[in-house]
């Protein structure tokens, strides 16, 4: 079947660390895989995304790393700061582009 | 950037009567729009995807006749929760997909509906 697995645990670090997110998945031929953030109560807000082909994106503090034969996306912010807390998203999109996949979220915490 | 809005935020009702989310593209034209649900710590789950002037295709599992998805016109597509109960007590989101670039959606701020 197919599954798209990020830590369910929350993940705590001090202010100024990087922090690094994982989003694996298995039996998907993803084209992109996308990443957003969620506040509560709140829609997704989209922050990166990376094609098949590319191993690596920046953007500002962020960065997304895509390994097809792992199958496996990292994302990482650096210098984090308390207002990076939020949960985040990881999510598959197909050639079609019909169809998102997301992954249940990774809770980030950053404390002062 | 692109902004999508959804109407109502939050809503309240009894078991049996119809709710109607709205979900506009307000400066772009949504080609595509998708209607997710969300449970607490849980992923968003596709419900729907509607193109303008089609009818929408409806993930499985999900009733179409229970949940009516009407995209009218490219910048808004209405959700309505036909004889709620309080297990469709959710969080439903939408987001919307312009012609380019394809592979990004931007989601609305989401509707809490809560079914008495």
């Amino acid at each position: 079947s197919q599954k798209i697995e990020q830590n369910s645990e929350a993940l705590n670090i001090q202010e100024g660390k990087t922090a690094t997110l994982t989003c694996n998945y298995t039996n998907y031929s993803p084209a992109y895989l996308q990443w957003y953030r969620q506040d509560p109560g709140r829609g997704p807000v989209f922050l990166l995304l990376i094609r098949e082909n590319e191993k690596e994106k920046r953007k500002e503090r962020l960065k997304v790393t895509f390994d097809t034969t792992l199958k496996q996306s990292l994302f990482h912010i650096t210098a984090s700061q308390p207002a990076d807390s939020a949960t985040y998203l990881c999510a598959l999109v197909l050639y079609n582009f019909n169809k998102f996949y997301f992954g249940s979220g990774t809770k980030l915490n950053v404390k002062p | 950037g692109a902004v999508v809005s959804q109407h109502p935020s939050r809503v309240i009702c009894k078991s049996g009567t119809s709710v109607k989310i709205e979900c506009r593209s307000l400066d772009f034209q949504a080609t595509t729009m998708f209607w997710y649900r969300q449970f607490p710590k849980k992923s968003l789950m596709l419900m729907a995807t509607s193109n303008e002037g089609s009818k929408a295709t409806y993930e499985q599992g999900v009733e179409k006749d229970k949940f009516l998805i009407n995209h009218a016109s490219l910048t808004l597509s209405t959700l309505t929760v036909t004889s709620a109960h309080p297990e469709d007590s959710s969080f439903y989101i939408c987001s919307a997909r312009g012609a380019s670039p394809a592979e990004t959606q931007y989601f609305g701020p989401g509707t809490r509906l809560l079914v008495l």
